[in-house]
């Protein structure tokens, strides 16, 4: 079936420092979505990209909607403590909504 | 204040029982959709709905139901729990589909 590769898994980082990640499929999505997830809640939605080539900001983020449709980039900048958690990209197709495995970004003191 | 609203945000049951967890959003949502989250897996879709009366199956559908009698509640029901359903699940609801889903605050679900 259909698969989202989220990279990198986990990250480590000094507060102040941007943070580049992304997900790559082997399908094209119609839609990009970008999530973040507190610990002990649900995720919420970051950023949603419709048009591909489609370069977005909310704030300190920023997501791109690949040219070949297949792919999406999130940066966030000038990181924060509040930045901790996990970051889910997801494609979407007609119904189906597939979701990569999650980066967790870590903010070192 | 619009939200999904799930309950109860913790169950531990025994092999066997039947139990229900409720899902209600008070958004006029159309779409909504029963996750589950397992560490190393991400989020992977049980069962979604596209209106009230339609339900379709999503990427791990066994050993669970889902009605949606009206629009605002899409309960997830587990006839016979096993252990391997021990998960985090997450409802969510969306107002077309392609905007996006507003996910609840999950039920943590231990089956012993």
């Amino acid at each position: 079936g259909q698969q989202l590769n989220q990279s990198p898994q986990s990250m480590f980082i000094q507060e102040g420092e941007d943070v580049s990640m992304n997900c790559t499929s082997s399908s094209i999505f119609n839609t990009w979505l970008w999530y973040k997830q507190d610990p002990g809640e649900g995720p919420v939605l970051l950023i949603a990209l419709y048009k591909a080539g489609e370069l977005t900001s909310n704030g300190r983020l920023t997501a791109q909607f690949g040219i070949t449709r297949k792919d999406s980039f999130l940066n966030i900048s000038a990181s924060i403590p509040s930045d901790v958690g996990i970051y889910f990209c997801a494609g979407q197709l007609d119904d189906k909504i597939i979701f990569g495995k999650g980066t967790r970004l870590h903010i070192l003191p | 204040e619009a939200q999904v609203t799930q309950n109860p945000r913790y169950l531990i049951t025994v092999t066997g029982k039947k139990l229900t967890v409720t899902c209600s959003q008070n958004m006029n949502h159309e779409y909504m959709s029963w996750y589950r989250q397992d560490p190393g897996l991400g989020l992977r879709q049980i069962y979604y709905s596209m209106n009230v009366e339609v339900t379709d199956k999503g990427d791990v559908p066994e050993g669970y139901k889902v009605s949606r009698k009206e629009k605002r509640n899409f309960p997830l029901i587990l006839e016979s729990p096993s252990p391997n359903q021990t998960s985090l699940y997450f409802c969510a609801s969306s107002l077309t589909g392609w905007d996006g889903y507003t996910f609840g605050s999950g039920t943590r679900l231990t089956v012993v």
